[in-house]
């Protein structure tokens, strides 16, 4: 049962374009939600995160959203480079110190 | 400073053999976990470790997989008796702040594991 979805395994976008990255989730007790970048042969690296409590919060380029209701947040790149191709994981934090990931989704941003 | 090493990168080992996985954590940071991430999946919790508490192992797959943390630091992650299922990628996590704060952890580059 997975509590944590990304339904897109992969995007691509023209550089310059707006990139938009969707995760689902279904436990109502996960209450802080983070987005990681991985490259190949490399960990992920923390991006960005969102508390419940907010429905936006933004850092350069990058904007989560969250929609409680919907169980949905989402990460906005824009302008999206070639460099940001890479497999973006969403994560969620309920009780306790734990991180549920999603499946990733493959942006690949075309010159 | 130095973030999350693991060794080795790669192993490639035979089915029914024994495999130890290394992963030394961020100076100080009183977290750490294990993952892993089998080909085109996410991201897999398997064992929590925290300060000097009994570790969380509710992800370990089977009685085949360990993991030992000494001294509040480094950790090992032990397979026996490998199986082919078994071939991914392990990722170690370690994190400063206990329960309560930013939930961010820092990763290590994985172990790529193949059994063969």
């Amino acid at each position: 049962d997975q509590q944590v979805k990304q339904n897109s395994p992969s995007l691509s976008v023209q550089e310059g374009r707006i990139s938009i990255l969707n995760c689902d989730y279904t436990n109502s007790m996960f209450d802080y939600f983070l987005w990681y970048k991985k490259y190949p042969a490399e960990g992920p690296t923390f991006l960005i995160s969102i508390s419940s409590i907010k429905d936006k919060n933004e850092d350069g380029r990058f904007t989560v959203f969250l929609n409680k209701s919907a169980k949905h947040l989402s990460l906005h790149i824009v302008p999206s480079q070639p460099g940001d191709s890479a497999v973006y994981f969403c994560a969620a934090a309920g009780a306790g110190n734990m991180l549920t990931f999603g499946g990733g989704t493959r942006l690949m941003v075309k010159p | 400073g130095a973030g999350v090493s693991q060794s080795p990168s790669n192993k490639v080992t035979e089915k029914g053999k024994d495999v130890e996985l290394r992963c030394d954590p961020i100076s100080g940071h009183t977290a750490l976990y294990w993952y892993r991430q089998s080909l085109g999946q996410g991201l897999e919790f398997l064992i929590y470790f925290q300060g000097n508490s009994a570790p969380d192992k509710s992800g370990l797959p089977s009685d085949r997989f360990s993991a030992e943390r000494t001294g509040g630091s480094v950790s090992t992650l032990t397979i026996q008796r490998t199986q082919q299922e078994d071939s991914a990628v392990y990722l170690c996590a370690s994190s400063p702040n206990p329960a309560g704060s930013s939930y961010e952890q820092y990763f290590g580059p994985g172990t790529r594991l193949t059994v063969t």
